[in-house]
Formats: C-alpha cells, structure tokens, sequence
C-alpha cells in the first residue's frame, strides 16, 4: 500500500483556535480522502471527505482543504472546543478501484479550555 | 442493533490462554476487517474477508486466526499471545471490496491485554 503521511503527532490548541493537521500522499490514482475521528475508548468515526475534483468541503467547524498538484490535503476545525480533543486519521484510496483505505498514523488533538 | 458491535470491549488473558474475539455488522455490508491499534503502530490492518473469503492477510503471525462465518460475523481467535500483543483491536466493515468502496464503519474495539 502507498504511505500516507500525516502530521503533526500532537496538536495543543486553546478553545476557539483553529486545528490544522496535514496529511501528503503518494499514489496519485487515489480518489478518496476520509478523515476519521476517534475518542477514547471508541473506535474510528468518518468525520468527513473529498474526492479531488474539489479543492474544499466543510461541514460545520470542519474543512478540508484539497491540493491536487501538491498531493496534500488538511483538515482545519475552526473554533475549536474542548469537545474536539480525539486523536483524527487522514486516509486515502481508490475507492473507485475498490481498494482498501491507506491511513495516517494519527494526530492526537488536545483543545485546552 | 445497528452499525459494528465488538464483543468483548476489554479481555485480559494469559499467554497460554485461549480466547476469541466477536464481531457482528448490521449494515449488510460484504467486507469486513481486522485492524490492530497500538501505541506505536496506531493502525496496522491485519485481515480482510470479502464475502467470506480471505483476501489479504497482511503477514499476522498464526497465533492469530480468523474465522468469517458469514458476511455478518468475523472472529479473531487467539492463542499463546505475547506482552505485545496487548492493543485496541478494531474490526470494521465496508460494502464490497471489489466495487466501489468509500466508506468503512468501524467498531468500538475489543482492549486486549496480555499478561
């Protein structure tokens, strides 16, 4: 499997802040990138996605800016809250392939009150 | 019920032991996987079952062994395990491998300690 690579490991971020995590990739045939969500105890959520005929999508806090040229993609969550706090997995694949994700290896977000 | 259900949610077993852990999806969905989540590798996929069928294990040691039933139930048995063994394992499924496959749901995970 091609390697996503995914930073920072950590992010400390005060309530209200915007969270920034980046993720680059290799394979250019992907055309999936989910980003998962993951709280203590639990295991990965969807969070949201793009494919890459778009350069952004946001829901709510939550967008993910897209960079085809660059292979890079991020997520940013405006106005962070405490609420937030949860370790986020970028992914990528050829969804249209059926092929299986490729992850990140994870960012622990701290939002501080 | 709905979605991914792991049982049990934490086990502690000795390296001589035993054990099996279960996962069952509502969501009529074909694939299913094993993932393994630790502290250092925080997500290594393990199995991958398409309709029953093994289509990737991804060079797990035997001590663990698979078991896919039907497309709705996927097993993990265990035996003689190391300390290193202890991780969240998850399982999650998916449509179908082999069409379009966009979305994974996972489950809660099963915390596994070996002592």
């Amino acid at each position: 499997q091609q390697q996503v690579k995914q930073s920072p490991q950590s992010l400390i971020v005060q309530k209200g802040g915007i969270s920034i995590i980046n993720c680059a990739y290799e394979n250019t045939a992907f055309d999936y990138f989910p980003w998962y969500q993951q709280f203590p105890g639990k295991g990965p959520a969807l969070l949201i996605a793009i494919r890459p005929d778009v350069s952004e999508k946001k829901e709510g806090r939550f967008t993910i800016s897209f960079n085809k040229s660059a292979k890079q993609f991020s997520l940013h969550i405006m106005d962070s809250q405490p609420g937030d706090s949860a370790t986020y997995f970028c992914a990528a694949t050829r969804g249209s392939a059926g092929n299986m994700l490729t992850f990140g290896g994870g960012t622990r977000l701290m939002v501080k009150p | 019920e709905t979605g991914v259900t792991q049982t049990p949610r934490h086990l502690v077993m000795g390296m001589t032991n035993k054990k099996s852990l279960k996962c069952e999806q509502h969501l009529g969905h074909n694939a299913m996987y094993w993932y393994k989540q630790s502290a250092k590798k925080p997500l290594e996929l393990m199995f991958v079952y398409n309709f029953k069928e093994q289509t990737e294990n991804n060079s797990v040691p035997s001590r663990f062994s698979p078991e896919c039933p039907n497309s709705s139930h996927l097993f993990l048995h265990l035996h003689t395990l190391q300390p290193e063994d202890s991780a969240l394992y998850l399982c999650a499924s998916s449509q179908d491998t082999r069409v379009a496959n966009y979305g994974y749901t996972f489950g809660s995970g099963t915390r596994l300690t070996v002592v």
